[in-house]
């Protein structure tokens, strides 16, 4: 079974450039999450879907930075216009639902962001 | 809401010898905790998880974790290092949110160095 895939592995952009990052999650898995770990702190939660619907995106930072999910299969994080603050490593994590609500999120390998 | 802190961001120890990294966190429910752990350039792996059953957790590769209410501590042991467990370790805090979904607080992580 193929794991959590992210795409790019690297992107170095530009102070006010735009950058995509994708997300494809497990086959199967309806939840989708989005993650980022600033140098030298812990990682922190962005945003929550299921399926194609937001379920909480209260870690978003501002409005620069947009999620989607179409369809509810694979899932984009764009930054626009990106700011140096925003570098930092974007992890995917994705899910099955379990009864009971505590279940393990399955993490892709990340995406380096360096925003020069 | 919940945090979790890490007490040490290195760790080092010889191979052969005793793992110990420490994990305490806060909580207004009770918790489900997690242990995780990334190897570079790789996704974060599920080592073991804790959600309130035994208090004593066997999780992968030989690790497992104490709960202790009474401390709130999750650490992490191993009796015998092995160079392969060099990564960094990360324990999570899940609270389930609306709707019965689970949202992950990270610690701020522990780098394990073994030594030959």
């Amino acid at each position: 079974e193929a794991g959590v895939t992210q795409f790019p592995s690297h992107s170095v952009i530009e102070k006010g450039q735009t950058v995509t990052l994708r997300c494809d999650p497990i086959s199967g898995h309806d939840n989708l999450y989005w993650y980022r770990r600033v140098m030298g702190k812990e990682i922190k939660f962005l945003l929550h879907f299921v399926k194609e619907s937001k379920q909480d995106e209260s870690g978003m930072p501002n409005n620069r930075f947009l999620a989607e999910r179409t369809g509810g299969t694979y899932s984009t994080l764009k930054v626009q216009p990106a700011e140096l603050e925003d570098s930092g490593v974007y992890f995917c994590a994705s899910s099955q639902v379990i009864a009971g609500g505590q279940y393990e999120q399955f993490f892709g390998p990340g995406t380096r962001l360096t925003v020069l | 809401a919940q945090s979790v802190t890490q007490l040490d961001s290195h760790v080092s120890v010889s191979e052969g010898t005793p793992v110990l990294l420490r994990c305490n966190y806060s909580s207004s429910y009770s918790p489900s905790l997690f242990w995780y752990v990334q190897h570079p350039n790789k996704g974060l792996q599920l080592l073991l998880k804790y959600t309130s059953a035994a208090t004593l957790v066997k999780g992968i590769n030989g690790f497992e974790a104490e709960f202790k209410k009474s401390e709130t501590s999750f650490h992490l042991t191993k009796p015998s290092a092995h160079m392969s467990d060099a990564a960094e370790y990360f324990c999570v805090v899940s609270e389930v949110g609306r709707n019965n979904f689970n949202k992950f607080y990270f610690g701020s992580g522990t780098k394990l160095n073994v030594k030959p």
